[in-house]
Order: structure tokens, then sequence, then C-alpha cells
């Protein structure tokens, strides 16, 4: 069955790294864009990032430009998002999804940006 | 960047009530528009897209409509399983945005 599964959160102090990554099973991953999108505790949705099927296309959202890095691995049936410079406003469930209109999500993983 | 902005941000309904959401953009997005569905823990779920087309094995209870600026999800009979919160987004430009959400309780 078409499925995503993250990993990577963890417990991170400011300033510090984070790499997630998004891992596809039951369709073609290559032929898909895919996003990243991030709910903090409580809150509603926002959107992070989006990348095309051949890397040709990304765009982030303003929060995170110049911090965060968007990549796919197609051989690998891979997304992901390397995080840098972390803040507390960071801390947040991130969820990977297919295409722009998200039809397909993973379950999330949890980021936490805490001294 | 586009905002959009949904009402009401809580509603009471009770099982069997007709329920709209209204979802308004700071400007046109024509029919660029989608609604996500997320019960409490879960990731979000794709019901609407292109602001009126139901996603593949979603009742038939839940029709979008509008275009332009204002759109509307409405819910024909409210199910136990439908009280969630739900969300609209703009796919017109980027910053891909979110509405803030309405959350639908049991009256």
């Amino acid at each position: 069955q078409v499925q995503l599964v993250e990993s990577g959160g963890g417990l991170v102090k400011p300033g510090g790294s984070l790499r997630l990554s998004c891992a596809a099973s039951g369709f073609t991953f290559s032929d898909y864009y895919m996003s990243w999108i991030r709910q903090a505790p409580g809150k509603g949705l926002e959107w992070v990032s989006y990348i095309t099927s051949d890397s040709s296309s990304i765009y982030y959202a303003d929060s995170v430009k110049g911090r965060f890095t968007i990549s796919r691995g197609n051989a690998k049936n891979s997304l992901y998002l390397q995080m840098n410079s972390l803040r507390a406003e960071d801390t947040a469930v991130y969820y990977c999804a297919r295409r722009a209109t998200l039809d397909v999500w993973g379950q999330g993983t949890t980021v936490t940006v805490s001294s | 960047d586009i905002q959009l902005t949904q009402s009401p941000s809580f509603l009471s309904a009770s099982v069997g009530d007709r329920v709209t959401v209204t979802c308004r953009a700071s400007q046109g997005i024509s029919s660029y528009l989608a609604w996500y569905q997320q019960k409490p823990g879960k990731a979000p779920k794709l019901l609407i897209y292109a602001a009126s087309t139901l996603q593949s094995g979603v009742p038939s209870r839940f029709r979008g409509s509008g275009s332009g600026t204002e759109f509307t999800l409405t819910i024909s009979s409210l199910q136990p399983e439908d009280f969630a919160t739900y969300y609209c987004q703009q796919l017109n430009s980027y910053p891909r945005t979110f509405g803030q959400g309405t959350k639908v309780e049991i009256k």
C-alpha cells in the first residue's frame, strides 16, 4: 500500500541541526512532487517546503528559508529535510506528504528544540 | 503571501446537522484550494481538491464549492466520525498557506 514513514526527529538544542527522512513505498516515488508540513504543539498546519520530482524546483516558507534544505533521493525512494540553526519555534511534528495537494501523509516525526 | 481566514474557528454541532465552514483568501486563487480533515494525534487527510473535487474514498456528504476568494466546505449530515478539525490550503502560489483551522465538536 501507499505509505510514507518519517524518521529522524528528536530533542536538539537551539542552534543545533537535525536531518529528517521520509521513506516512501507503494508508489513510483520519482514521479511525484513532495512536501514537508509541520504542526507546532496545539497549533495549526504550516507548510514548510516543496520539491519537484526531479529536484529542479524547490520552495520554502519564509520562516525556514536559509536554514532548512529539502532534498530527495529517487533511487532510495526517500525525501529529506536538513534543518540547521534550529530555534525553539521550530518545535513541531513534521510531516512529509505527496504531491502539492498532499494526498498521502506520513505519521509525522517530532522535533523538539530546547536547552 | 496569500492569507486564508476560516470561519468559524470553532463550532458545536449535533449528529445529523448540516455544517458549513468558510475559507476566505486575501486575494483571488481561482479554484486552487484544498480541504483537509485532522483528528487528534493523527495526520491530516485530504478531503477535497481543486475547490470542489472529492478525493477518492471520501464520503459524498462532504462537498466543496467556491472560486476566487470565497470557498465553503459543507457536510450535509454530520456523522460521529466527522468531529475533527478542518483546514483549507491554497495551492495558487508559494508559500502554500493554510487557514487557521475550524474545530467541529459535539454539541
